[in-house]
């Protein structure tokens, strides 16, 4: 079984400033996959940017990154030079590398502010 | 870039009704899944999908619930006796292999919304 816990219901932040989404997880597998997804107000979701747990480098994608600390089961989401388009919900999610079909976790979310 | 595709986006169902929800996955994909997120919830898985049979399903999956593909293209979830907590976003994703999760694609929804 796996929890994620996203302790931040509302996080706000200046444009073309930066801001870190904190995100704690628990899983018993020892191989498994980290995200953090985006779902702007059409509720689509977005894959912003994914995390190997075997792999000890922080992912990174453009102006998002993540601190992946294993140890501490923290995967936080650091958003550099926000903009505007940036306001969304955003999710951070965990997936084992067990079994037939890998089911993804999520936590409760964290509600992104953008201001001018 | 390939989509995963699903209709309709807003469903208006009453109570009681028959709703089947519909996905056309990613062409070379072989793991499907439904997820459902109630308004200002967090998503939930509900099953995954492989080899023409279920892998897993969660607790919510009961049996009022219900997936197939009955063509090789289209993955369908059908709620038997809609109740008012079934109103929700109803997500379908694929998956090319179960330890591929980079091609984890999501579609776009469908709102159901149970009167």
């Amino acid at each position: 079984a796996q929890t994620v816990t996203q302790s931040q219901p509302e996080m706000s932040v200046q444009e073309a400033e930066t801001v870190t989404l904190s995100c704690t997880y628990d899983t018993s597998e020892s191989d498994y996959y980290l995200f953090w997804y985006k779902q702007p107000p059409s509720r689509q979701m977005i894959l912003v940017i994914r995390q190997e747990a075997y792999k000890q480098q922080n992912a990174t994608e453009n102006r998002f990154s993540v601190n992946f600390q294993k140890a501490a089961k923290s995967f936080s989401l650091k958003i550099s030079d926000s903009q505007l388009g940036d306001a969304a919900m955003y999710f951070c999610a965990c997936a084992p590398l067990t079994g037939t079909a890998s089911k993804l976790t999520f936590g409760t979310g964290t509600r992104l502010q953008v201001t001018l | 870039e390939p989509e995963v595709t699903q209709t309709p986006s807003h469903q208006v169902t009453q109570m009681g009704q028959e709703v089947i929800l519909r996905c056309v996955p990613i062409s070379n994909h072989l793991y499907f899944y439904w997820y459902r997120q109630i308004l200002g919830q967090k998503v939930e898985f509900l099953v995954s999908f492989y080899n023409n049979e279920i892998s897993e399903k969660s607790e919510i999956f009961d049996d009022q619930f219900s997936v197939e593909r009955p063509d090789g293209s289209n993955f369908t979830l059908k709620i038997r006796s809609t109740k008012l907590e079934d109103s929700a976003m109803y997500f379908c994703a694929s998956s090319e292999a179960w330890d591929r999760l980079y091609g984890y694609t999501f579609g776009s929804g469908t709102r159901l919304t149970v009167v």
